[in-house]
């Protein structure tokens, strides 16, 4: 069973940038992918983009493309999603994920990004 | 970009009666759609993968079905913990995507 640890809560200021971390055990890191997924205050879950480790592959949503940089790191079994330009609609919580076909398994705990001068 | 929709709103069901969600894609997904539970405060929760296939420790009161465009979540008789937010989630383009529906809130009548 894969488990999930991300970084905790980080506040940044409009314009600036957030790197989340997210640690993985258990499992074979370089057999899954992750996912990210945010859910802003009261409101619903948004595919952001995710990163298959074994390819150093990493796609994103539209919406995100040229703001979003999805890496990982095998040494490790981390994978971190930074986000950039940061506007106050960007405040959410940000989930990591694993995912073998496209759906989420197994889900990190969540961490919170508040945007906010 | 495929988009999700997902009707009702918002269902109020009494324990122990059966609800049904609904999930429709704007375009054929296959059997690439995915369910999830959503408790407040909580990450997400898998329940259905494959449009029909329960997850690892899911309940079999909760059972998925359609392919194509046309999906249907159904709680064959609500317990106390189903109450929650369920979103499905097309994966029919992965690893370029993954969208999810913006939510069904299954509340106490």
């Amino acid at each position: 069973q894969v488990q999930l640890v991300q970084s905790g809560t980080e506040v940044k200021k409009p314009g600036s940038s957030v790197r989340v971390s997210c640690k993985a055990s258990g499992g074979t890191f370089n057999t899954y992918a992750i996912a990210w997924v945010r859910q802003a205050p009261g409101q619903g879950l948004e595919w952001m983009g995710g990163i298959v480790p074994i390819f150093a592959t990493a796609n994103s949503a539209q919406k995100f493309q040229g703001r979003v940089t999805i890496t990982a790191d095998e040494s490790t079994s981390t994978a971190y999603m930074e986000l950039s330009s940061l506007k106050s609609e960007d405040t959410a919580v940000y989930y990591c994920g694993s995912t073998v076909s496209g759906y989420v398994d197994y889900w990190g705990q969540g961490t919170l990004v508040i945007v906010s001068s | 970009e495929i988009v999700m929709t997902q009707s009702p709103a918002t269902l109020s069901v009494s324990p122990g009666e059966r609800a049904t969600l609904s999930c429709r894609a704007s375009q054929s997904v296959s059997s690439n759609l995915a369910w999830y539970q959503q408790r407040p405060g909580q990450a997400p929760r898998l329940l259905i993968y494959g449009a029909s296939t329960r997850a690892t420790g899911i309940p079999a009161r909760f059972s998925g079905s359609g392919s194509g465009t046309e999906f249907t979540l159904t709680i064959s008789s609500l317990q106390s913990e189903d109450f929650a937010v369920y979103y499905c989630q097309q994966y029919n383009k992965w690893p370029r995507g993954g969208t999810f529906g913006p939510g069904t809130k299954v509340d106490i009548k």
